[in-house]
């Protein structure tokens, strides 16, 4: 099956500092990747949604001067948190779709962010 | 507001019977419903799609039933083992997919 990678796996950081998180579509082109988060024993949460090429669509609630989402390739999308704060430590996962509308999607690994 | 529900956060089953797991939702009228599996610290890994069309599916001892009248979706693992204790996700959305919170099904020996 098709697969999704993330990188970093797994990272802290100081309050106030950036964090990028990479989402490669490895063996297939991604027309549209998302972005979820997911607190401890929580479902996963949409974010965002992007297409290639084109501004992230946001979901109410998600500040997108502080989750800046890039999705500059069809197989790369990336996430960078601004200023992380303690409350923006959680996991955070992509996935990526091949084509519009109806279909499975391709989840990364995830990515566990913790802020100090 | 839109609803996705799962009935129990957490099911307990012996291993050898059938696990069934239930997902609801209002304000929807999806065109098809997914299944994952989440480990543990991990991305959910797609199991099953079930259209509006289509009243059940399966997939080895997995099967899906949707109901669009009782805007419900059935999960059921048959034989179950202890390897398939995982969380189980329902997901609906078109675009922009949404999901339940989960069960954490647990298959004891």
């Amino acid at each position: 099956g098709a697969v999704v990678s993330q990188h970093p796996s797994r990272v802290i950081c100081k309050s106030g500092t950036s964090v990028k998180i990479e989402c490669r579509s490895l063996d297939f082109q991604a027309t549209t990747m998302f972005w979820y988060r997911q607190f401890p024993k929580q479902s996963l949460m949409l974010m965002a949604t992007s297409n290639e090429g084109s501004k992230a669509t946001y979901e109410q609630g998600v500040e997108k001067d502080k989750f800046l989402i890039n999705h500059a390739s069809l197989t790369l999308s990336t996430l960078t948190v601004t200023s992380a704060h303690p409350e923006d430590s959680s996991f955070y996962i992509c996935s990526a779709r091949t084509s519009g509308g109806a279909g499975e999607q391709f989840f990364g690994p995830g990515t566990r962010l913790t802020v100090l | 507001s839109q609803k996705i529900e799962q009935n129990s956060e957490a099911l307990n089953i012996q291993e050898g019977k059938t696990a069934t797991l239930t997902c609801n939702y209002t304000n929807y009228s999806p065109a098809y419903l997914q299944w994952y599996r989440q480990d543990p610290g991990r991305g959910p890994v797609f199991l099953l799609l079930i259209r509006e069309n289509e009243k059940e599916k399966r997939k080895e001892r997995l099967k899906v039933t949707f109901d669009t009248t009782l805007k419900q979706s059935l999960f059921h693992i048959t034989a179950s083992q202890p390897a398939d204790s995982a969380t189980y996700l329902c997901a609906l959305g078109d675009n922009d997919m949404r999901f339940g919170a989960g069960t954490r099904l647990t298959v004891k020996p």
